[in-house]
């Protein structure tokens, strides 16, 4: 059981460019989540899905999109990098607030630095 | 908007002693609590879940109580061993979504 994975673990981007950190999970997890984590901030809540096909913004959605075509991906997308995006990228996932146990489960975070 | 706070901010034991790391959240109305542990340069490790319900939880050498009405939790760590020495973070989920919003973390360092 792989539980949440992230790739990749590391990158390095030049300001502009574009990319998409992607994470998988094979739970069967209804909701996922990504999060961004910078020194002092803590974890803040980018963007996250309650199903397929169903996305919404959380604290800090600016610069990045995502989409959910199916239960297991969740891919985060930034669109144009910029320097304020370097910070370590989490994804999580979890059974949705219907399901009773919502405990969740996260990634090892991917790591982005832009230049 | 629920906001996290986990005090203290850091924390140094030396191996042997009980703790008590505190999280208060300002929104009583959760759906349930989480607590976690982060190495440094790791992902998050899942300690305890806690049910809006219930008042305790344990796992071990931790043991995590909510009194929702208060806003407060607290993760109770017995004879602390250098392996502890990680981030504990805290997170409520809110009963309208189901997001995790976060504390700050407290960083606690054992010594043998």
């Amino acid at each position: 059981n792989a539980g949440v994975t992230q790739t990749p673990k590391f990158q390095v981007l030049k300001t502009g460019q574009s990319m998409t950190l992607q994470c998988a999970q094979d739970m069967n997890h209804e909701y996922m989540s990504w999060y961004r984590q910078d020194p002092g901030m803590g974890l803040r809540l980018i963007h996250y899905s309650v199903g397929a096909g169903i996305t919404d913004q959380g604290e800090v959605p600016n610069g990045y999109n995502v989409s959910r075509s199916t239960t297991e991906d969740f891919p985060l997308r930034l669109l144009s990098a910029a320097p304020s995006q370097t910070s370590v990228y989490f994804c999580a996932s979890s059974y949705s607030s219907g399901r009773g146990n919502t405990e969740a489960f996260f990634g090892q975070g991917t790591r982005l630095t832009v230049v | 908007k629920q906001e996290v706070t986990q005090i203290p901010a850091a924390l140094s034991v030396p191996e042997g002693e009980n703790l008590v790391l505190n999280c208060s959240f300002t929104d009583s109305a959760i759906y349930n609590l989480q607590w976690f542990r982060q190495d440094p340069g790791k992902g998050l490790t899942s300690l305890l879940l806690i049910q809006s319900s219930q008042r305790e939880q344990t796992s071990g050498r931790l043991n995590a109580s909510l009194d929702k009405s208060s806003g407060r939790s607290t993760l109770y760590i017995a004879a602390s061993q250098p392996g502890d020495s990680a981030t504990y973070l805290c997170a409520p989920r809110g009963q309208a979504g189901t997001a995790l919003i976060f504390g700050k973390g407290t960083t606690l360092s054992v010594s043998s």
